[in-house]
């Protein structure tokens, strides 16, 4: 079956740190990947997707970046964290473009002290 | 561009009581809509789904009726239960397809008390 591992969970990072965040989804194969975004009091924001390995989509300026070195891996970066950054991050995966086969991870709490 | 616009919360029902979580959106075309829920701890499960106007998207006892002339997606049950505390999100995929991926509502937090 297919399954989406996302962590850490929670996460407590000081104001100009790095930040790396994993995403692997198994028993599947090219998946469209994505990174998702909850800030307080906001909706879900989508930050990064990807249809392919090496390809890269960014829906917004930030302090952020995404890689996908490897077919189900996508990774979210940061090189120095801000406030700003703090919220709620989701991935999620699908196999096809007409929406209805999202698959969430269980997401990671970033809090920037 | 496309936005969905849904009541914030938090909701706060008495068991069995009726639900409605209203959802608008902002989109051209025709764009397919979705309710997801995220229960405590876990992530985002797609509760129900519709593709074209005047579809109607059901499962475990919520309803959702896609309405183009008010572009609107409500979310409705009968009978709410305590396991249905979480947040849920009305969500957008723009007509046309592509990779990009859905325009999500900020979530209605729901409390159901017993």
């Amino acid at each position: 079956s297919q399954t989406i591992h996302q962590w850490p969970a929670t996460l407590v990072q000081p104001v100009g740190s790095p930040l790396s965040l994993e995403c692997t989804v198994e028993g599947t194969s090219n998946p469209n990947l994505y990174w998702y975004r909850q800030a307080a009091g906001r909706g879900l924001q989508l930050l990064f997707y990807s249809v392919g390995i090496g390809q890269i989509s960014s829906e917004v300026p930030q302090n952020l970046s995404a890689s996908r070195p490897q077919d189900r891996q996508f990774i979210l970066s940061s090189k120095k964290l801000l406030l700003s950054d703090s919220g709620f991050y989701l991935c999620a995966w699908s196999l096809n473009s007409k929406g209805y086969g999202y698959t969430f991870g269980s997401g990671t709490r970033l809090t920037v002290v | 561009g496309n936005s969905v616009t849904q009541m914030e919360g938090p909701v706060t029902l008495s068991e069995e009581a009726f639900l409605t979580i209203n959802c608008t959106y902002t989109a051209t075309g025709y764009p397919s809509l979705f309710w997801y829920v995220q229960y405590p701890g876990e992530g985002l499960q797609l509760l129900l789904k519709a593709t074209k106007a005047d579809d109607k998207g059901s499962n475990k006892g919520f309803e959702a009726t896609y309405r183009k002339e008010t572009t609107s997606f409500h979310l409705e049950k009968g009978s709410v239960q305590v396991s249905d505390s979480a947040v849920y999100f009305c969500a957008l995929k723009r007509s046309g397809g592509g990779a990009d991926g859905l325009t999500f509502g900020k979530g209605t937090h729901l409390i159901i008390q017993p």
